[in-house]
């Protein structure tokens, strides 16, 4: 069965560094998500991408984040200069359409520990 | 804004018994809702997506309904296991947005 890879799995990271998140969405899907999921709290939303452009995306989704989709089949998360506050289980999710009846199906996520 | 709970928290129950997992949204113009399963360090696994003109949607052991009006949805979990043992999250889409999701009800079924 399709499923949504992401790699690494677990990324350890400096304050201040960059680092790139990537995923791999479901090859028939059109549209692409960013969560992340601190530890204890809520799923939250950061961005959606579709059509080679961010369709939306979250208060969270400030300036030092960016999104791209650099060949057909990845699709990576960026952050420029890491802050402790970063540190978070990172998921991405596809999903075929944007329908009522889409569902949207997760990656196993990227633990990301900034030191 | 959308804000999303779940009820219980936390929930044990011996193998075999029936359960009910609550879920309330307070904005009730929602696009659909997705019932997800979390392990303990790993991804979402989705287990039902009902759409927002859907009353119900059934998956094996798994039935999920929807009561927009009350801004309501349960997740049934019929003759639990061990392996059922997870996290539970509900997440809802309101129209022109992306999920907001709930706190999660964590499932302990116990041998």
């Amino acid at each position: 069965e399709p499923e949504v890879t992401q790699t690494p799995s677990h990324q350890v990271t400096q304050m201040g560094q960059e680092v790139i998140l990537r995923c791999v969405p479901i090859s028939n899907h059109l549209y692409f998500y960013w969560y992340r999921q601190i530890l204890g709290q809520k799923v939250e939303f950061l961005v959606s991408f579709y059509n080679n452009e961010i369709s939306e995306k979250s208060e969270i989704f400030d300036d030092q984040f960016s999104v791209e989709r650099p060949d057909g089949s990845n699709f990576t998360l960026k952050i420029r200069s890491t802050k402790l506050e970063d540190s978070a289980m990172y998921f991405c999710a596809s999903s075929e359409g944007s329908g009522q009846y889409n569902e949207q199906f997760f990656g196993p996520g990227t633990r990301l520990t900034v030191l | 804004k959308q804000e999303v709970t779940q009820i219980p928290a936390a929930l044990s129950v011996p193998e075999g018994e029936n359960l009910v997992l609550n879920c309330s949204f307070t904005d009730s113009a929602i696009y659909n809702l997705q019932w997800f399963r979390q392990d303990p360090g790993k991804g979402l696994t989705s287990l039902l997506l009902i759409q927002s003109s859907q009353r119900e949607q059934t998956s094996g052991r798994l039935n999920a309904s929807l009561d927009k009006s009350s801004g309501r949805s349960t997740l049934y979990i019929a003759a639990s296991q061990p392996g059922d043992s997870a996290t539970y999250l509900c997440a809802v889409r309101n129209y022109g947005q992306n999920f907001v999701f709930g706190p999660g009800t964590r499932l302990s079924v116990l041998p």
